[in-house]
């Protein structure tokens, strides 16, 4: 168990649909990171925030955002979903910023979403 | 931006042989670090091991090892007395030292034969 949690574990929902995925990261980690898989396919970063700031941006399309909330868990908002958004959608936290192998990431269960 | 290239897709070993996976990585920077995560059908992300690029010594944890050679930039992960239970993908990633972004490999889907 990393200390990362996901939910909802199983998402299933049609296209053109909203969903909201949460994530709370490990006790004392203040970064979180969102990350897409689809089937088959690697890791793609998404989204960071340290601390309730947005820090840096990947391949994330403009349909989905995300947020830190003061209690640092975070969500993953997807809107107008289209069939290509099925993936497994993984939150990691970590300690801080960057710096130091205080740094690595852990990964929460993951949430598999499903578009039908 | 850096790049990871995990150039075994498939790769399968014989239950207690040791296998490497290999990984290498592009970067122009001298401070990183590299990690492997290991990923069982499960789907769940579990963090292996990892190195500091300024450490000489690879790292070890238990039946997992490293060889990295950092001129080389090849960062290989070697697993000793294959079990069942090792059987998963296995991601390599960098982060540079201060970055914010994990860089991943695409992953090397590991098959252990009894």
């Amino acid at each position: 168990d990393s200390g990362v949690t996901q939910t909802p574990k199983h998402l299933i929902t049609a296209t053109g649909q909203r969903v909201t995925l949460r994530c709370s990261p490990r006790s004392g980690d203040l970064s979180v990171y969102w990350y897409q898989q689809s089937l088959d396919q690697g890791l793609q970063f998404l989204i960071q925030y340290y601390n309730g700031e947005e820090r840096a941006k990947g391949n994330i399309l403009e349909r989905f955002s995300a947020q830190q909330f003061p209690d640092l868990h975070s969500e993953l908002n997807l809107s107008s979903l289209e069939l290509g958004d099925s993936a497994l959608y993984f939150c990691a936290s970590s300690a801080g910023i960057a710096g130091g192998m205080t740094d690595t990431q852990y990964f929460g269960p993951g949430t598999r979403l499903t578009v039908l | 931006a850096q790049t990871v290239t995990q150039s075994q897709p498939e790769m399968s070993v014989q239950e207690a042989e040791t296998v490497t996976l290999s990984c290498t990585y592009d970067t122009s920077e001298s401070d990183y670090y590299l990690f492997w995560y290991k990923q069982p059908p499960s789907r769940q992300m579990i963090l292996v091991i990892r190195q500091e690029a300024y450490k000489q010594q690879n790292a070890t944890e238990n039946r997992f090892s490293v060889n990295f050679q950092k001129a080389a930039k090849s960062f290989s992960l070697k697993i000793s007395d294959s079990q069942l239970g090792d059987a998963a993908m296995y991601f390599c990633a960098y982060r540079s030292d201060g970055g914010n972004q994990f860089y991943f490999g695409t992953g090397t889907s590991l098959t252990v034969i009894p």
